[in-house]
Parts: structure tokens; sequence; C-alpha cells
């Protein structure tokens, strides 16, 4: 099985901060990958797949980047509705397997 | 608007079963891969299961194989997962989900775009 290692686990940053979230996998992975944001309650939203493709109707300010085994989820000016829980997920190979989860917090 | 709606969840003795349903609404699930995801108490998401569009491939989780069985019927657009011999460390909460192909030809990659609300599903003696 693949494992997905997402650092930090927690972060936290102030409204207007840029924020960078890493993604490694164990084995490659071309660019199988999707990020989603969770909000507590909440079903999890895709942001981006294809390690950098935008899901239609997400904000601009968010972006992905990466192939192979290291993977980035950056925010360029963090707003309060940012403020989540965010997930990475490889879907190269079954199972398919999340990162264990990075929650931004407000500083 | 598309959406999909779980249900069946409950509370369940460790070793009983629970069929779980997802229901479509807002577009036809024929020609969609479909999957489940869950997420026990305060932890992460674990992804569980798949099935194509035509149901002949189906894809599980090391620890449901053999216990689980995913399955949809197209005519009535909804998506199960029978669950058999349930564990106290199955308790949570599960989701279905709507995959959209990527790659090329034969070279299919899945990702999961539309995520319903969840049923929760609580096993405990």
């Amino acid at each position: 099985d693949i494992q997905m290692t997402q650092s930090p686990s927690i972060l936290s940053a102030s409204v207007g901060g840029r924020v960078t979230i890493t993604c490694r996998a164990s084995h490659s992975i071309s660019r199988w990958l999707a990020w989603y944001q969770q909000k507590a309650g909440k079903a999890p939203k895709l942001l981006i797949y294809d390690a950098s493709i935008l899901e239609s109707g997400v904000p601009s300010r968010f972006s992905g980047g990466g192939s192979g085994t290291e993977f980035t989820l950056t925010i360029s000016s963090l707003q309060p509705d940012d403020f989540a829980t965010y997930y990475c997920q490889q879907y190269n190979s079954y199972p398919w397997t999340f990162g264990q989860g990075t929650k931004v917090e407000i500083k | 608007e598309v959406q999909l709606v779980e249900s069946g969840g409950g509370l369940v003795q460790p070793g009983g079963s629970l069929r779980l349903s997802c229901a479509a609404s807002g577009f036809t699930i024929i020609g969609y891969s479909m999957n489940w995801v869950r997420q026990a108490p305060g932890k992460g998401l674990e992804w569980v299961s798949y099935i194509s569009s035509n149901s002949e491939i189906t894809h599980y989780a090391d620890s449901e194989k053999g216990r689980f069985t995913i399955s949809r019927d197209n005519d009535k657009n909804s998506l199960y997962l029978q669950m058999n011999s349930l564990r106290d460390t199955d308790t949570a909460v599960y989701y279905c989900a709507r995959a959209l192909p990527s790659g090329r030809f034969l070279e299919w990659y899945y990702y999961m775009d539309v995520w319903g609300k969840g049923t929760t599903v609580t096993v405990s003696s």
C-alpha cells in the first residue's frame, strides 16, 4: 500500500497569511493526487485534482503542485473560511490512501 | 443540484450486519464509478470501496475484504454497501462519493468530486 504523510499536522496562521502543506507518498504516484478541505461535521470538499488542477468554483488562492512523491497545497492569502482540516489522497493505485490531515488554525 | 444522500446507518452489535444506501439526485450514476469512504470519530478519512460504472470491477480496502460488499442499481440511481461481521473498529461516518476519470483511454485514474453528507454507523454492545 502507498502511505501518504502530511506535514505539519497542525498549522497556526493569520488571516492574510500564506500557508503551505506538504504531502509525501511512499512510492511514486505521478500526478494522481487530490486535496480535500473538511470542516467540522461536514463532508470533504474537493479542492484540487491531478496534483495541480483547481476544481471548478474553488477560489484561485488555492494552488497545488508537485509530482512523483512530493506535493504541496498552498493558500496564498488565508481567509476566515479557510480554517479547516486538509487531506491529500492518492488515486494512483488501490487501496486509495489519504494523508492523516493538516488542521489549519487561527493564530 | 448534484447531490448524494446516504442512509441506513445506525447502532448495531458486534458481529451484526447493516446495509447502507446512497441515493443520487441531479445526475444519473450510469457512467460514473462510485466509492465509499469512512471516518472514525476524531480520525482521518479512510477509503473503503470502489465500484466501476458497469459493476464489473470492485476494489476494497484490506480490512474490509470478505466482510463488505459494494453494489449499485443504476435503475434506482443508487449505491449500496452491505457490511457483515461488523467490529467496533467499523464505527464511523460513511460517505459515498462520485468518481470522475482523468488520464487517457485505457489508463484512467479516478478522483472523487462529489460527496454525500454521510451516515453514522455505531458498532457497540
